[in-house]
C-alpha cells in the first residue's frame, strides 16, 4: 500500500485480556519500529526489526509485551494480561533501510483502552 | 533526566506572529534531528530535518547547536493551520548499531488564533 497501515483503529479491552495489534508497513521497507505514546507523552520506542529479525527489544516495558514479523513485511505486537497502565497509542512506522536519513513514516496507530 | 526535553507549552499565539520552540539533548553521540508534527489524534508526521549548518524550509527555520546540545525551531507568520504539537526528536546509533532508534521529546503545544 502506499502508507502503513495499522488494525484495529481502536481497540478496548477488558483488564486481564490478551490483544493483538496488526502492523502491515510500506511495501519493501526493511526496517519496522514499534512505538507506545501515552496521553501528552511523546513516542517511546518498543522494538525494532530488521526484516524477520528482531534486533532491539530493550524497549518493551515487560514480559506481557512480545512482538513478531515472521516473513519480514507485516508485523503483530501482542500483549498479555492487558493492565491500564497499557492504555495507550501504538503506532508502528517503517523505513526502507536501517539508519535515518529523512526520518520515517508512522502508521495512524491503535488507539488501546484498557478498561 | 529525560533524553530529549522540551517545554510542553501551550503556547497561544495569534496568526502573523513568530514563535520558536527549543529543544535540549542529554547525548553528544545524537546524530540526526528532526522535527516532526503532530496533528490532534493523528500520527506524527515529518515536519523537517535538522542540520548543523541550520536549515530553512518556507516560513520553518531549524538551528542545531551541537556544543550545547540544543536545537530550536522558529515558525514565521503563523497560520491557523499551524496549530499542533510539535515533537523534538534524536537518533543516536546506540551501541554500534547500526539502525536509527528515534528519541522523542514530550511535544510542545502551539494554537494559533485569529
Amino acid at each position: 500500500g502506499a502508507g502503513v497501515s495499522q488494525s484495529p483503529r481502536y481497540k478496548v479491552a477488558k483488564r486481564g485480556q490478551d490483544v493483538a495489534l496488526r502492523c502491515d508497513p510500506i511495501s519493501g521497507h526493511v526496517s519496522l519500529f514499534w512505538y507506545q505514546q501515552a496521553l501528552g507523552q511523546g513516542p517511546e520506542f518498543l522494538t525494532y526489526f530488521q526484516n524477520e529479525a528482531q534486533l532491539d527489544k530493550s524497549g518493551l516495558p515487560s514480559d506481557r509485551f512480545f512482538a513478531e514479523r515472521p516473513e519480514g513485511s507485516v508485523s503483530t505486537l501482542k500483549i498479555q494480561r492487558t493492565q491500564q497502565e497499557d492504555s495507550a497509542v501504538y503506532l508502528c512506522a517503517s523505513s526502507l533501510a536501517g539508519r535515518v536519513i529523512r526520518g520515517y513514516t508512522f502508521g495512524s496507530g491503535t488507539r488501546l483502552t484498557v478498561v | 533526566r529525560k533524553e530529549v526535553e522540551q517545554d510542553p507549552g501551550p503556547f497561544n499565539v495569534p496568526e502573523g506572529a513568530t514563535v520558536a520552540f527549543n529543544c535540549t539533548y542529554s547525548n553528544s553521540a545524537s546524530q540526526s534531528f528532526f522535527w516532526y508534527r503532530q496533528d490532534c489524534r493523528k500520527e506524527p508526521k515529518l515536519l523537517m530535518s535538522v542540520y548543523s549548518s541550520g536549515n530553512e524550509d518556507g516560513r520553518f527555520t531549524a538551528q542545531l547547536n551541537r556544543a550545547s546540545q540544543y536545537i530550536s525551531l522558529l515558525i514565521r507568520d503563523s497560520k491557523l493551520s499551524d496549530s499542533a504539537t510539535y515533537l523534538c526528536v534524536v537518533n543516536w546509533n546506540a551501541g554500534g548499531t547500526s539502525y536509527g532508534k528515534l528519541t522523542f521529546g514530550q511535544g510542545t503545544i502551539l494554537t494559533v488564533h485569529p
